[in-house]
This record gives C-alpha cells, sequence and structure tokens, in this order.
C-alpha cells in the first residue's frame, strides 16, 4: 500500500537556524511527492511537488525539498526559518492506482513546526 | 490558483442533527474533494465530488451518512448525517485543475463540533 511517514510529531527550530521536516515513503512505481502547509484556522496551501527531474525541488516561501530515491525520503528543508514559518506541515504522496485526472493524495500524519525567536 | 469559499466556519451542533457545508469555487475545475481531519491527525479522504453524477466515496465513508452534491462546476456541498461526537472533525473542500492535475487547493475548512 503507498503510504507517507513523517517520524517527527513536532520540530523546534531558532529563528535563522536552518529547519528540516522529514518524510519518508513507500510507493510502487514512481513516486509524485508533495508538501503542504497548514496555517491556523486555515486551509492547507501546496508548497511544492516531486514529479520527475531534479531532485532538489524548489517551492514556496523559501522551502525546497530533496528527494531521495535511494532513501525513500522527500525532506522539507529552508536555510533559514522564520518565526512565520511556525505551521503544520503534511507530506502527501499521489496514490498511482488513481489515474485520468484523479488525484487522491495520501497525507502523513503532519509535523509541528515551531520556530522560536 | 483557485480560491475556495467554505461555509460555515465552524459549528457547534446537537447529536443527531444534520449539518451541510458548502464549497463555492471562483472558476471552474475539474475536480472536487471532500477531506476530514480529525482532531491530531491526518487528512482522509471521504469523497470526490462528481458533477451530475453521484459522488464515489472511499472506503469507510457511505452516502447516507455523507452525502455530496456537486449540481455545477463551482459549487458543491457535504452534509454531515445525524451526527455523533465522533464526527468532530474539520471538514475540508479541495479542488484540482485539469491543466495541474498533480495540485490541489484547500479551502479554509469548517471545524465541526458535536455535542
Amino acid at each position: 500500500a503507498q503510504s507517507v511517514a513523517q517520524p517527527e510529531d513536532q520540530v523546534n527550530v531558532a529563528e535563522g537556524n536552518p529547519l528540516t521536516v522529514k518524510c519518508t515513503y513507500s510507493v510502487s512505481g514512481n513516486p509524485y511527492l508533495f508538501w503542504y502547509v497548514q496555517y491556523p484556522n486555515r486551509g492547507l496551501q501546496f508548497l511544492l511537488k516531486y514529479i520527475t527531474g531534479d531532485n532538489l525541488v524548489k517551492g514556496s516561501y523559501g522551502f525546497e525539498a530533496e528527494f531521495n530515491k535511494s532513501q525513500t525520503s522527500f525532506h522539507l528543508k529552508k536555510p533559514s526559518a522564520l518565526v512565520s514559518d511556525s505551521a503544520l506541515y503534511f507530506c502527501a504522496v499521489r496514490d498511482p492506482q488513481r489515474s485520468g485526472g484523479y488525484n487522491k493524495l495520501i497525507f502523513g500524519a503532519g509535523t509541528r513546526l515551531a520556530v522560536h525567536p | 490558483s483557485a480560491v475556495i469559499s467554505q461555509k460555515p466556519s465552524r459549528d457547534i451542533c446537537q447529536r443527531g442533527t444534520s449539518l451541510t457545508i458548502q464549497c463555492q469555487v471562483d472558476s471552474q475545475v475539474t475536480m472536487m474533494f471532500w477531506y476530514r481531519q480529525q482532531p491530531g491527525q491526518s487528512l482522509t479522504l471521504i469523497a470526490t465530488a462528481n458533477q451530475g453524477s453521484e459522488a464515489t466515496y472511499e472506503s469507510g465513508f457511505v452516502i447516507d451518512k455523507f452525502p455530496i452534491s456537486r449540481p455545477n462546476l463551482t459549487f458543491s456541498t457535504l452534509t454531515v448525517s445525524n451526527m455523533s461526537p465522533e464526527d468532530s472533525s474539520i471538514y475540508l473542500c479541495s479542488v484540482g485543475r485539469m491543466g495541474d492535475r498533480e495540485k490541489l487547493f484547500f479551502g479554509s475548512g469548517t471545524q465541526l463540533s458535536v455535542l
């Protein structure tokens, strides 16, 4: 079965320091991977995706993610964290069994990022 | 991008009643989905809202409990029927476009509390 795992419930980072939010995946075939962010009292916002091509994907708000096939990982990174980055982050994988434009995403449990001044 | 308006943003309901959640998109979209986010948990897909036909439900979700309508390409409703405290969750509307099928846009959600 397709799945993603986010091993950390919470990540704490000091403002200005680099941050990493971890995600590993388990899929059959080529993975379609995504990161979404959920700010308090708001819906999810798309950050970035990996479909094919360069392993380092750049997204919104200065975030990037590195696809590592050998480690089946897709960690989210940012060189310098901001307090405003504090939010809930979800890794997701597209279910390859769905086709024809039907995009069922399987979400990880989420990681709460807390950036301290 | 797509602007998604979801109403109500929150509600407190009594056990045994029903609540209908509305999702309005500012442009025509191909795919519309309804997700549930239970407290402290991840998102789970409830169903795909199909325009002009019955919704496609995921395993564990049934039409009698979560009837869905989609009369056109910009609007859908999800009803949570005969509610119990276990239905207390955030319900999220999500849309996808044919031109960028891999990206989903989400509404701000409806936070439902059932007493």
